[in-house]
């Protein structure tokens, strides 16, 4: 089974800094990879995604994220850091289940946190 | 604009009378899954419909049971809540699960 590990729970970062938001996966199979916001109390925003193709992905609100098969990791990463940006980031894979439709493998979470 | 839609955004219900939470969509998606989301955790998937196909994740309790009586529908029944089902609940759709979800707003759901 698939499984996705983001490392750090809480991120704080000042505005106008670098935000890297880590996540690694296991997949014995190419993955399709999602990054997910969700801002209090909503539902969650697809950031942006990776199926195939071109390796660095660029999503809304300036996110990108770059797919490194040989070190297992989606990363997410914004070059300045807004207070808009404060909120929950997940990383998830889809994997195929026992019926193989795709379902997604989520995260733990990072909460980002931005500082005046 | 499509979107999917989850009402209502909040709803309170007494410890043990049933409720619903409804969900629908615009987007023509064929699978829409409910998820249960409690505090500073990852969403937990529930259950989900691919076409009128229903699947049941393992680990979800007979309390918790779904129907969809069209593409555009599906609702969340709790048949009996406890305070430990106090939780969001968000719907999403996808075409296959093959380019990333759509999400509703979610529904809290409080039990007193």
């Amino acid at each position: 089974a698939q499984s996705v590990t983001q490392l750090g729970s809480h991120v704080s970062v000042s505005e106008g800094a670098l935000v890297l938001l880590r996540c690694n996966y296991s997949s014995s199979v190419p993955p399709y990879l999602f990054w997910y916001v969700q801002y209090p109390n909503q539902g969650l925003q697809l950031l942006l995604k990776y199926t195939t193709g071109a390796t660095l992905v660029k999503g809304i609100n300036g996110f990108e994220a770059e797919f490194k098969k040989s070190e297992t990791s989606f990363h997410l990463t914004k070059p300045s850091a807004h207070m808009s940006d404060a909120a929950e980031y997940f990383c998830a894979v889809s994997e195929r289940d026992a019926g193989n439709n795709r379902k997604l493998i989520w995260g733990l979470g990072t909460s980002l946190a931005v500082n005046p | 604009d499509a979107m999917v839609i989850q009402n209502p955004r909040y709803q309170v219900t007494q410890f043990g009378k049933p409720v619903t939470l409804s969900c629908s969509q615009t987007l023509n998606h064929n699978v829409m899954y409910w998820y249960q989301q409690k505090s500073s955790q990852a969403p937990k998937l529930l259950f989900h419909y691919y076409d009128k196909d229903f699947n049941n994740e393992a680990d979800t309790p007979d309390n918790f049971q779904s129907r969809r009586p069209n593409t555009s529908f599906c609702f969340l029944d709790i048949r009996s809540p406890g305070l430990g089902d106090a939780a969001m609940y968000l719907c999403a759709t996808s075409m296959g699960g093959l380019v990333g979800y759509t999400f509703g707003s979610g529904t809290r759901l409080t039990v007193v």
